[in-house]
């Protein structure tokens, strides 16, 4: 089945300690998007890639980056984790040829303790 | 005032009760509405996509759109204890890839 898998499904981090998430997508979309989620809190987009070109939301702290390395695979970097920063992290994928298919599918999500 | 407006309840109902979760919004350029449901420690699951106004409906699911009273509903018949979960609806400007802004979520409990 085409998905979006995310890995680790949950990571225990020390605070400060540099660490990263990873996403991959079998949908061949153009477009993978990671969001940062709070408990009873709506998503928040981070940023997005739109196949290499790199969309930084105007809100996201520099402590996080981003790698695309090809079409199939997206990384979260925290390059310095903060007890804020624990949260679940979505990655989520679209095309964008309008209609259906440029909705965004969502993977199981990583739930980030930064201790 | 925040873009979109959910209650974030919980909504507790019994098993077979009509379900009805709401959202309104203030963007009046929004014309593509999603409803996603989320498990517990799991990422959001696309329900339904609609564009612009009126009524679409899947299984016992049925989305509705008033663009006039920026209001978008989503209706579950039958509710099971399975449909317990936070719904999520969600809402873009324009089709293609667009930024998509959230509302914060109504958990459900569908009590057997």
């Amino acid at each position: 089945d085409a998905m979006v898998i995310q890995n680790p499904r949950y990571q225990v981090t020390q605070f400060g300690k540099p660490v990263t998430l990873s996403c991959s997508q079998t949908l061949n979309h153009n477009v993978m998007y990671w969001y940062q989620q709070k408990s009873s809190q709506a998503p928040k987009l981070l940023f997005h890639y739109y196949d290499k070109d790199f969309n930084n939301e105007a809100d996201t702290p520099d402590n996080f980056q981003s790698r695309r390395p090809n079409t199939s695979f997206c990384f979260l970097d925290i390059r310095s984790p903060g007890l804020g920063d624990a949260a679940m992290y979505l990655c989520a994928t679209s095309g964008d040829q309008g209609g259906s298919t440029d909705t965004q599918y969502f993977g199981p999500g990583t739930r980030l303790t930064v201790l | 005032q925040k873009e979109v407006e959910q209650d974030p309840g919980p909504l507790s109902v019994p098993e077979g009760a009509i379900v009805s979760l709401n959202c309104t919004y203030s963007n009046s350029a929004f014309q593509y509405f999603m409803w996603y449901r989320q498990y517990s420690r799991k990422g959001p699951e696309l329900l339904m996509y609609t564009y612009s106004s009126g009524n679409k409906e899947d299984g016992r699911f049925t989305a509705q759109v008033d663009k006039s009273s920026k209001y978008i509903s989503l209706f579950i018949r039958d509710s099971q204890p399975s449909d317990s979960a936070t719904y999520l609806c969600a809402m873009k400007n324009s089709g293609g890839y667009q930024k998509v802004t959230f509302g914060t979520g109504t958990k459900l409990q569908v009590i057997p």
